[in-house]
């Protein structure tokens, strides 16, 4: 399995500011993506996180809401921007490790974010 | 990656197995069936796959129909910890550059 941090672990915001949160991976991984859990609901994709380039964004998600970056093969940030009440959910960030075979995707604990 | 379709909820009685069905009656041939699981609060946790032979862990069972068009999670022996929403995912397990994609899943209770 692949072990994934997550920074912070949950967090109250004010709207109109911006949070960053951090996914460190213990080990180096091929992809990375973030998804959004909104209240009550399933995991939803928010984009993949290209190491040395621009993240791919899903139908709905947009780089200026959601800015990410990947610098290296074991670290990921993903900001909110300009928060709304809207934006309260769980960010979690997951991995894809290749395995013989194939591959397997893990995930991080989440962050839970409530935007007043 | 082939749809699935879960009942939204099962209650289960503490020690008795869980049976937790999924029918994906689009599968193709390449997909494999996985099966993960969010326990309150936390990230979605990997439980088994399997293409087309039952598999067992030592966190469950698969029983997958000789069609494979649906199948079956089985945990043994339900504790209260097992608690969550199960989903089950249909995906080629070789593939590009897609992430897992999730349904509603099945919320199981498991009752003391």
């Amino acid at each position: 399995s692949a072990v994934i941090s997550q920074k912070p672990s949950r967090d109250i915001c004010q709207r109109g500011t911006s949070l960053t949160i951090q996914c460190q991976v213990d080990s180096q991984v091929t992809m990375m993506f973030w998804y959004r859990q909104q209240p009550g609901q399933s995991l939803t994709l928010i984009a993949t996180a290209n190491q040395g380039s621009e993240a791919t964004y899903e139908s709905g998600f947009v780089i200026d809401k959601f800015p990410i970056s990947r610098p290296n093969l074991t670290f990921s940030t993903l900001t909110v921007s300009n928060m709304s009440p809207e934006d309260s959910s769980i960010y979690l960030c997951s991995v894809r490790r290749d395995l013989a075979g194939g591959y397997e995707q893990f995930f991080g604990p989440g962050t839970r974010l409530t935007v007043l | 990656d082939a749809k699935t379709t879960q009942p939204p909820s099962m209650d289960c009685a503490e020690g008795r197995a869980a049976n937790l069905p999924c029918n994906h009656s689009t599968i193709s041939g390449n997909e494999y069936v996985y099966w993960y699981r969010q326990i309150h609060s936390q990230g979605p946790q990997y439980i088994i796959h399997g293409l087309k032979n039952n598999e067992t862990n030592e966190m469950a069972s698969l029983i997958i129909t000789e069609d494979r068009k649906s199948s079956t999670l089985i945990l043994p022996h339900a504790t209260l910890r097992d608690t969550a929403v199960y989903y089950c995912i249909v995906r080629v397990r070789v593939t590009g550059r897609r992430a897992l994609t999730f349904g509603s899943g099945t919320r199981l209770q498991v009752q003391p």
